[in-house]
């Protein structure tokens, strides 16, 4: 079965770390892009990062600068260490595979998502 | 504020047709970007719907239908049944910003 699970949320004080992780399982995790997308509270799906299979990385002007998405394909797993984290931050945070690899994606498998709260 | 407009929410009483718009602009639908939908159950990821504009994924029904034209996109819904009551997001890519967009989201609600 093609899966995402997604660990590592938690509640983290203003100007905190947290780093999330992501287990990929039933396909060959390196042939695809992945990503982390995040659903504030009440609020819509906003892109925060992406990895493609060139070792290529992209983030949201949001989150440039404070979060770095990293991957190991040997372990089938993708990460996202966070800091510098602020209220606006709180999100659940989901891992998403890229459906074909270009810039304009679908994202076909989504994980359950991880649950991250800033607050002091 | 997204950068895909969709409305809010929506309405439709069972077996009827609904449509959610998305519109977008000259950097991300009109620049022939693919759009693509999802839906998102109460409390649950979302799930992919429609990929590159009119696509449907293995197990998605034929009752749902999407397309693209300029800087817009549409969702269509047809048979509407009362698990269909969800959120609906488009998403697409925006050359200006280099990112991944999604819309503001669209609630259906069944009566």
């Amino acid at each position: 079965e093609v899966q995402l699970v997604e660990s590592g949320g938690g509640l983290v004080q203003p100007g905190g770390s947290l780093r999330l992780s992501c287990a990929a399982s039933g396909f060959m995790f390196s042939n695809y892009d992945m990503h982390w997308v995040r659903q504030g509270p009440g609020r819509g799906l906003e892109w925060v990062s992406g990895f493609g299979t060139a070792d290529d990385s992209y983030y949201a002007v949001s989150v440039k600068g404070r979060f770095t998405i990293s991957r190991d394909n040997a372990k089938n797993s993708l990460y996202l260490q966070m800091n510098s984290l602020r209220a606006g931050d709180t999100a659940v945070y989901y891992c998403a595979r890229g459906l074909e690899g270009s810039s304009d994606d679908a994202f076909d498998i989504w994980g359950q998502g991880t649950m991250v709260t800033v607050s002091s | 504020q997204s950068v895909l407009t969709q409305p809010p929410s929506v309405s439709g009483a069972p077996g009827q047709r609904v449509t959610i718009s998305c519109t977008g602009n000259a950097s991300n639908i009109g620049a022939g970007y693919d759009v693509h939908w999802y839906q998102q159950l109460p409390g649950t990821a979302p799930k992919l719907l429609i990929f590159n504009n009119h696509n449907r994924p293995s197990g998605v029904p034929d009752r749902f239908s999407a397309s693209k034209s300029g800087t817009s996109a549409s969702l269509a819904i047809t048979g509407l049944q009362a698990a269909d009551e969800a959120d609906y997001y488009c998403h697409s890519y925006d050359s200006m910003l280099s990112d991944s967009v999604f819309g503001g989201g669209t609630k259906l609600t069944v009566l």
